[in-house]
């Protein structure tokens, strides 16, 4: 089993609607939780970091389960702009930061 | 300011070869990471500088890979002999870090190396 899971997609959108995605992770010891975007031929950037209680930016909520080992990332109102891949981060004891393979969303208008 | 750089953008060498990919990190950011992307594959995780020091080499994938950064500075990450499958985007990134709090992670533009 893999550290980091995530469904590959694509998860096709129509603009204005939700879509929610998971990331399972298998070290219970893990310790903070990301979610990292990244558009085609891009390098990573920062989409926000996930807390206990969950947390919300503008549209974008996260969330996280420690009981069942998983961070949740929602997006209300998709715009045109948000689709890119979402890489879920996971890091464990000892600083070591494991990526999953990241969700690829595809919002249409 | 600035971010993070890298250098070359884009290399390309014949196998067997040696290469040296360079990661200048953001001013005052005391980790440094590296990591490798195949093509339409997630990041894995290569190594990670705390400084000069590397307590986590756990990631690089053979001894024909080695990295060094010098005081809080340079990284460069180099491999020996190429092969075929070392062919990726060799993304470099850089953080502040305090203790066991993980900050957010700067990443460079990445080297694209192909091997031919």
């Amino acid at each position: 089993r893999k550290e980091v899971e995530q469904d590959p997609g694509p998860f096709n959108v129509p603009e204005g609607a939700t879509v929610a995605f998971n990331c399972t992770y298998s070290n219970s010891a893990s310790q903070s939780f990301f979610w990292y975007r990244q558009d085609c031929r891009k390098e990573p950037k920062l989409l926000m970091s996930v807390y206990s209680s969950g947390n919300e930016d503008g549209r974008f909520t996260a969330q996280l389960n420690r009981a069942s080992q998983y961070i949740s990332l929602l997006i209300r109102d998709s715009k045109l702009s948000d689709s890119a891949t979402y890489l879920c981060v996971v890091e464990a004891a000892g600083n070591k930061l494991t990526f999953g393979g990241g969700t690829r969303v595809l919002v249409k208008p | 300011g600035a971010g993070v750089s890298q250098s070359p953008s884009n290399k390309v060498t014949e196998k067997g070869k040696d290469v040296e990919l360079r990661c200048d990190p953001i001013s005052g950011h005391t980790a440094l990471y590296w990591y490798r992307q195949r093509l339409g594959q997630g990041l894995e995780f290569l190594i990670y500088f705390q400084g000069n020091s590397a307590p986590d080499k756990s990631g690089l994938p053979s001894d024909r890979f080695s990295a060094e950064r010098t005081g809080e500075s340079v990284s460069t990450l180099t491999i020996q002999r190429t092969q075929q499958e070392d062919s990726a985007v060799y993304l470099c990134a850089s953080s502040l870090r305090l203790a066991a709090v993980s900050y957010e992670q700067y990443f460079g533009p990445g080297t694209r190396l192909t091997v031919t």
